[in-house]
């Protein structure tokens, strides 16, 4: 089965902090993306990408910017942390474009204070 | 509008119930509709997905889709403790080539109680 490995399960961060939430896939797969999760919001996604050193933006990419050097690997970033982005991050993967199915790691809960 | 509304609940049913969870949409391009599943401090997981409308059946979850009403529903019979999640729609176009958006309703919270 893919696992989709999320480093931190919960983050208690200061407003201004430069922040990092790391993620991993170990099944090759193209495809990895960046959501947050808010009570009555839903999944929001923030950033994408289809291939290494590529990105894209999601509905809410602001105050976010993503990397992803390795295939395996798609890092999201908070270059000043606020209170508003106070959320459940969820980091995901699928193998093609057409996201027939998305694999998704167990969560980063972020609290900034 | 949301492109895709959702009742949060919570709903509560007693164990051995049929559930009933829908999600109606807006947007007439969605062509392939999926049920993901969320347990409680766990990502997503797909339940089932299904590209026509009519009914779709794994064990004791039935997908359905009336794309004249713009509506889709899971039905869980026989429902168990341990069908206690969160349940979230999802759906996207059929586009050909390129990236295909995925969106999401906001969840039903189910709860089974033995």
């Amino acid at each position: 089965d893919v696992k989709v490995t999320q480093s931190s399960r919960y983050l208690v961060k200061r407003t201004g902090e430069k922040v990092f939430l790391e993620c991993v896939q170990d099944m090759d797969h193209e495809n990895m993306f960046w959501y947050r999760q808010d009570p009555g919001l839903g999944l929001r996604l923030i950033y994408f990408s289809y291939d290494v050193k590529m990105k894209e933006k999601g509905d809410i990419p602001e105050g976010y910017s993503v990397s992803r050097e390795k295939k395996e690997r798609f890092s999201l970033i908070l270059e000043s942390a606020s209170t508003n982005q106070t959320s459940m991050y969820l980091c995901a993967s699928s193998f093609s474009k057409i996201n027939e199915k998305l694999f998704f790691g167990s969560g980063t809960q972020l609290s900034v204070l | 509008q949301k492109e895709v509304e959702q009742d949060p609940g919570p709903l509560s049913v007693p164990e051995g119930a049929i559930v009933s969870l829908n999600c109606t949409y807006s947007n007439s391009a969605f062509q392939y509709f999926m049920w993901y599943r969320q347990y409680s401090r766990k990502g997503p997981e797909l339940l089932m997905y299904t590209y026509s409308s009519g009914n779709k059946e794994d064990g004791r979850f039935t997908a359905q889709v009336d794309k004249s009403s713009k509506y889709i529903s899971l039905f869980i019979r026989d429902s168990q403790p341990s069908d206690s999640a969160t349940y979230l729609c999802a759906m996207r176009s059929l586009g050909s080539g390129g990236y295909q958006k995925v969106t999401f309703g906001i969840g039903t919270k189910l709860q089974v109680i033995p």
